[in-house]
């Protein structure tokens, strides 16, 4: 079995201050894990994935997540927060193995204030 | 490359009447998804194909049937359209090595 947990439906930051949006998974098997953006009116689209190399991942506009075991997260940060970065975020856990279907938290909203 | 396609984007109904939502995909992945997203729900699976020739139930199948058309097609029909079924819908792919999962642009679909 596995979920996903994420902490607050919207997170409300200043431009230039540091974004942190929290995802805790529960997963029976060695996860792979994933955080999806999408922005208004559209889909879904792959900001970065974990699957068990890196700990420490880099996805697309400077946004990072740390795999930590010992916590069960996958916690999503970027150092400097721009207006272009408001829209919703969704983690997402999956089985290592290519018969899992992934399973999606209820998303948060990113809120970038001037 | 045009990823995953969907058609219609927008679709009105009045309740009891019927459709069909396509999707597409030419990336050559063996599964395929539909999900249904509303506010504060996040993203629930409504059926999906783990490959061609089969289809499977998800956590809320009920008011819909799918057909895998083909390795590349997957549609989402909907029999007697309801107000409940009011939402967007999304299809995805997926790759068979790391789970990544690719989206559709969406059909929003108001039932009235």
């Amino acid at each position: 079995a596995q979920s996903v947990t994420q902490l607050g439906s919207h997170v409300s930051v200043s431009e230039g201050a540091l974004v942190l949006l929290r995802c805790n998974y529960s997963s029976s098997v060695p996860p792979y894990l994933f955080w999806y953006v999408q922005y208004p009116n559209q889909g879904l689209q792959l900001l970065l994935k974990y699957t068990s190399a890196a700990t420490l991942v880099k996805g697309i506009n400077g946004f990072e997540a740390e795999f930590k075991k010992s916590e069960t997260s996958f916690h999503l940060t970027k150092p400097s927060a721009h207006m272009s970065d408001a829209a919703e975020y969704f983690c997402a856990v999956s089985g290592a193995g290519g018969s899992y279907i992934p399973t999606f938290g209820r998303g948060t909203s990113l809120i970038v204030h001037p | 490359n045009a990823g995953v396609t969907q058609t219609p984007k927008f679709q009105v109904l009045k309740t009891g009447q019927s459709m069909t939502l396509q999707c597409a995909q030419d990336m050559n992945h063996n599964s395929m998804y539909w999900y249904r997203q509303d506010p504060g729900m996040g993203l629930r699976l409504i059926y999906y194909s783990a490959s061609e020739g089969t289809t499977d139930k998800g956590e809320v199948p009920n008011g819909y049937n799918v057909s895998r058309l083909n390795k590349r097609e997957f549609s989402l029909r909907l029999e007697s359209a309801a107000p409940s079924q009011t939402s967007v819908y999304f299809c995805a792919s997926k790759t068979s090595s790391y789970n990544e999962q690719f989206f559709g642009p969406g059909t929003r679909l108001t039932v009235l």
